[in-house]
């Protein structure tokens, strides 16, 4: 059974906090891991799609680090909005199979 | 234009029915899946199609059988529902075989009573 882990479960900080979150995955047969933005009552929205070792990719104010050799992925947000609070998935795909494991999401509110 | 999109959004039914849900996506992906968020929030893989093939098919029960008429259409079909059927299905569809970056429909939220 491969585990995908996220923590916090939940997160609250105040507008203009800088915060991060971290996805443990199974660091073998590693192929991708994937970073999705969740509103209440939207769809996830991807917002990093990630295949290297040392990878980091940044949108706006959020980025992402990968360290595939220990199973680990962060995601920080910079100055943190009202407008991103939402619920952050990570979902890793493996080698062996073609099906993506979603962790359970850190849920981040940002008050004003 | 949404680009994946199911129908309905918000079904109540009585438990021993059957029910549809729909999905059509016009990104022109090859891929589609079908992922149900369970009580304890989590997304789950049940089944995905690639071009009309089933690629993906997990440890579902066998009341509920995914039909694709064509690769933009990928749609879920429940016998029998039960009390545990309750929950919101979420249709999604990327490109490629190996799943790129998902797109995910609103989410179908399926009540049984």
């Amino acid at each position: 059974i491969l585990n995908v882990e996220q923590s916090p479960q939940s997160l609250h900080v105040q507008e203009g906090d800088s915060t991060n979150f971290t996805c443990s995955f199974p660091s073998s047969n590693f192929y991708a891991l994937h970073w999705y933005r969740w509103e209440t009552a939207k769809s996830p929205e991807a917002l990093f799609v990630m295949t290297l070792n040392g990878d980091e990719k940044k949108k706006g104010r959020i980025s992402a680090t990968l360290n595939t050799k220990e199973g680990y992925s962060y995601l920080y947000i910079k100055g943190s909005q009202p407008e991103d609070s939402a619920t952050y998935l990570c979902a890793f795909l493996s080698y062996n199979t073609d099906k993506l494991i979603f962790g359970t999401g850190t849920r981040l509110q940002v008050f004003p | 234009d949404t680009a994946v999109s199911q129908t309905p959004k918000y079904l109540v039914t009585q438990m021993g029915n059957d029910k549809s849900i729909k999905c059509e996506q016009n990104l022109g992906h090859d891929t589609m899946y079908w992922y149900k968020q369970d009580s304890k929030k989590f997304l789950k893989i049940m089944f995905s199609y690639n071009n009309k093939e089933l690629i993906i098919n997990e440890t579902v029960p066998n009341r509920f059988s995914p039909k694709s008429p064509d690769k933009a259409h990928l749609n879920l079909h429940i016998n029998s529902l039960e009390l545990g059927d309750s929950a919101v299905y979420f249709c999604a569809s990327s490109q490629g075989t190996t799943p790129g970056e998902l797109f995910f429909g609103e989410g179908s939220r399926l009540t049984v009573l």
